[in-house]
């Protein structure tokens, strides 16, 4: 299976401040790269697909980036609404795997 | 709006089955594949397999295979999965989670609906 490490573990930061979160695949994936956000007592909800691409709903200030084996999602000027968990999952190669998560939390 | 609804919480005893379900709401049930997941506490969220709602094909990943089945009732639109044969380590939450489909491609295992999640706790 597909290896995905995500970094850091845990970030604090700030409202207004920009923070970047980093995924790291263990073998080529293309752009075949999402990025999940979980607020607790919500559900999870899908903010960016094929490495880049928003969707529909995601706000302007997120972006994601990178191809082949690195890719980073990054948050700029922060809003309160933004604090909570991210996951990467790689869906190049079955079975789809997710990195461990990122922890925002608010600083 | 999408909406998936996920059956409660259960308690069951080693070596029983279980079955979750995940009614469905919003949009049209047979034109999308329907992911479940699993996700123990401080681990990583693990797919478990897939089933397409128009016919009922399914894909599993290899390590659930012989422990969990999916099936679909199209009447209600809603999907279920059966885990069977339960030991400790198959307490977690467990998720549905639709696949994305923007009417031309489907996007395979990129999930842009879930449920709320059905914790599943094993132990005598």
């Amino acid at each position: 299976d597909v290896q995905m490490t995500q970094s850091p573990s845990y970030l604090a930061a700030s409202p207004g401040e920009s923070v970047s979160i980093s995924c790291k695949a263990s073998k080529s994936i293309s752009n075949y790269l999402a990025w999940y956000q979980q607020k607790p007592g919500e559900a999870y909800k899908l903010l960016i697909y094929s490495g880049s691409t928003l969707q529909s709903g995601t706000p302007s200030r997120f972006s994601g980036s990178g191809s082949g084996t690195d890719f980073t999602l990054t948050i700029r000027s922060l809003e309160p609404e933004d604090f909570g968990l991210y996951y990467c999952q790689q869906y190049y190669e079955k079975p789809n795997t997710f990195g461990a998560g990122t922890k925002l939390e608010l600083k | 709006e999408v909406q998936l609804q996920q059956s409660g919480a259960e308690l069951v005893k080693p070596g029983a089955s279980v079955k979750l379900s995940c009614k469905t709401s919003g949009y049209t049930f047979s034109n999308y594949y329907m992911s479940w997941l699993k996700q123990m506490p401080g681990q990583n969220i693990e797919w478990i397999g897939n089933i397409y709602g128009g016919n009922g094909g399914t894909g599993y990943n290899q390590k659930f295979k012989g422990k969990a089945t999916l099936t679909v009732d199209k009447s209600s639109s809603t999907a279920y999965m059966d885990l069977s044969s339960l030991t400790s380590e198959d307490s977690a939450v467990y998720f549905c989670a639709r696949e994305y489909y923007d009417g031309t491609y489907y996007y395979d295992y990129v999930m842009d609906a879930w449920g709320q999640g059905a914790s599943v706790t094993v132990s005598s």
